[in-house]
């Protein structure tokens, strides 16, 4: 079957540390990969997304890249903000139908 | 351009009683789905809506049901309320032939 598996939090960063969340997926086929990131009282928001192997996504200095041989696609960025605090979702979606998601990585950003 | 909205956006029912949430999509989109979001978990996928049929359904027993509109809005109605449906209820509306799905606010269900 399909699912994603990410790294639990919190995660504490100071400002402008480097961050890494891992991802890593299981999925039939060759399924389409994504971030969101879900901001405290509010909704799920795309962040980047990748549709094949090798592809990377990228967006506001995130990063990530379809990893086929290791199936992962761990979130990346160089500086994290205190504005970059809230929770990070990895999620696939195969045959153009329902999202599978992880249990989310919250990130904590201290000043 | 509006995004997707939902309504209500706080609910407190009383175990055993019916709701209904209503989700309206980004305009140009024809597909609904909805998840239900426990705290502190990942959303989980209930179902999709397509062409007023649902399209395809998650593992949510029966009390679970929806329906969807001609002009694409769509509504998911929960029966038999146990304290465990408590959770944040998540509308996502798409076009068919695409995978990117946009994401409401949500609806948040209190059971008591």
């Amino acid at each position: 079957g399909n699912s994603v598996t990410q790294m639990e939090g919190p995660v504490t960063l100071s400002e402008e540390a480097f961050l890494t969340i891992n991802c890593t997926y299981t999925a039939t086929g060759y399924p389409s990969l994504f971030w969101y990131v879900q901001y405290p009282g509010e909704g799920l928001q795309l962040l980047l997304k990748a549709t094949k192997a090798d592809d990377k996504g990228s967006n506001k200095g995130f990063e990530a890249t379809y990893r086929k041989e290791t199936t992962s696609f761990h979130l990346e960025k160089g500086s994290v903000q205190v504005s970059d605090s809230a929770v990070y979702f990895c999620a696939l979606i195969y045959n153009f139908n329902k999202f599978y998601f992880g249990s989310g990585t919250k990130l904590n950003v201290k000043p | 351009d509006a995004g997707v909205t939902q309504s209500p956006t706080h609910l407190i029912k009383t175990r055993g009683q019916q709701v209904t949430l209503r989700c309206s999509p980004k305009s140009g989109h024809d597909t609904v789905s909805w998840y239900q979001q426990a705290l502190g978990q990942g959303p989980q996928f209930i179902f999709q809506y397509y062409e007023e049929e649902e399209r395809q359904r998650g593992n949510f027993p029966d009390r679970f049901s929806g329906h969807q509109f001609p002009n694409y809005s769509s509504e998911l109605n929960v029966n038999a309320l146990l304290l465990g449906d408590s959770a944040l209820y998540l509308c996502a509306s798409s076009l068919v032939t695409s995978y990117e799905q946009y994401f409401g606010p949500g609806t948040r269900l209190t059971v008591t």
